[in-house]
């Protein structure tokens, strides 16, 4: 069964180093997301991609962020310099054609110290 | 802005009776609501949909009902198993919006044998 991938499962960082995050979609799909959830919260919007651009963000995702598909195969989620608070669970997902439901990666759990 | 809400962090029920899960919603643009199951250490995993042109979807075991004029769903699992239990994730769309998904805190499932 298709399945959506993401490396590391586990990332340390410094504060105010940079991190990437990577997901490799379903082979088929077409929209792309992240998502984070942050120890005992809900999991939350950060971004949709969709045609080689941002379709939709958050606040959340603000300057330190960035996305990118560099090979037709790669998503990644880029913190330009990490925060504490940056640490959750990051999760891509994505969906197809006609976008119902999204398939989740297992996360990376991000831990910025 | 909790514009989805599952009042209740968690549920426990016996092996074999039925687990109703409740959620609220706020934003009346919502028109597609999904269910997503959670274990620890993974990411979500897509178990149900309902489209707010219908008030019924059922799977297997699992059936979704829709009340749009309360702005409810709620998850029945009957009967309910021990590998049942999971975090319950409540999610909610709008046609048109790249399907970015506005997910509830999540509802603690303990089935107990």
């Amino acid at each position: 069964e298709p399945e959506v991938t993401q490396t590391p499962s586990h990332q340390v960082t410094q504060m105010g180093q940079e991190v990437i995050l990577r997901c490799v979609p379903i082979s088929n799909h077409l929209y792309f997301y992240w998502y984070r959830q942050i120890l005992g919260q809900k999991v939350e919007f950060l971004v949709s991609f969709y045609n080689n651009e941002i379709s939709e963000k958050s606040e959340i995702f603000d300057d330190q962020f960035s996305v990118e598909r560099p090979d037709g195969s790669n998503f990644t989620l880029k913190i330009r310099s990490t925060k504490l608070e940056d640490s959750a669970m990051y999760f891509c997902a994505s969906c197809g054609l006609n976008p119902t439901e999204a398939f989740f990666g297992q996360g990376t759990r991000l831990t910025v110290v | 802005d909790q514009q989805v809400k599952q009042n209740s962090p968690s549920l426990s029920v016996q092996e074999g009776r039925i687990s109703i899960l409740n959620c609220d919603y706020t934003n009346s643009m919502f028109d597609y609501f999904l269910w997503y199951k959670k274990y620890p250490a993974e990411g979500p995993t897509f178990l149900i949909s309902i489209s707010s042109i219908k008030d019924k979807n059922e799977d297997g075991r699992f059936t979704v009902f829709l009340n749009k004029s309360a702005k409810h769903l709620s998850l029945h699992i009957v009967p309910s198993q021990p590998g049942d239990s999971a975090v319950y994730f409540c999610a909610a769309s709008i046609t048109g919006s790249a399907r970015q998904l506005t997910f509830g805190s999540g509802t603690q499932l303990t089935v107990l044998p």
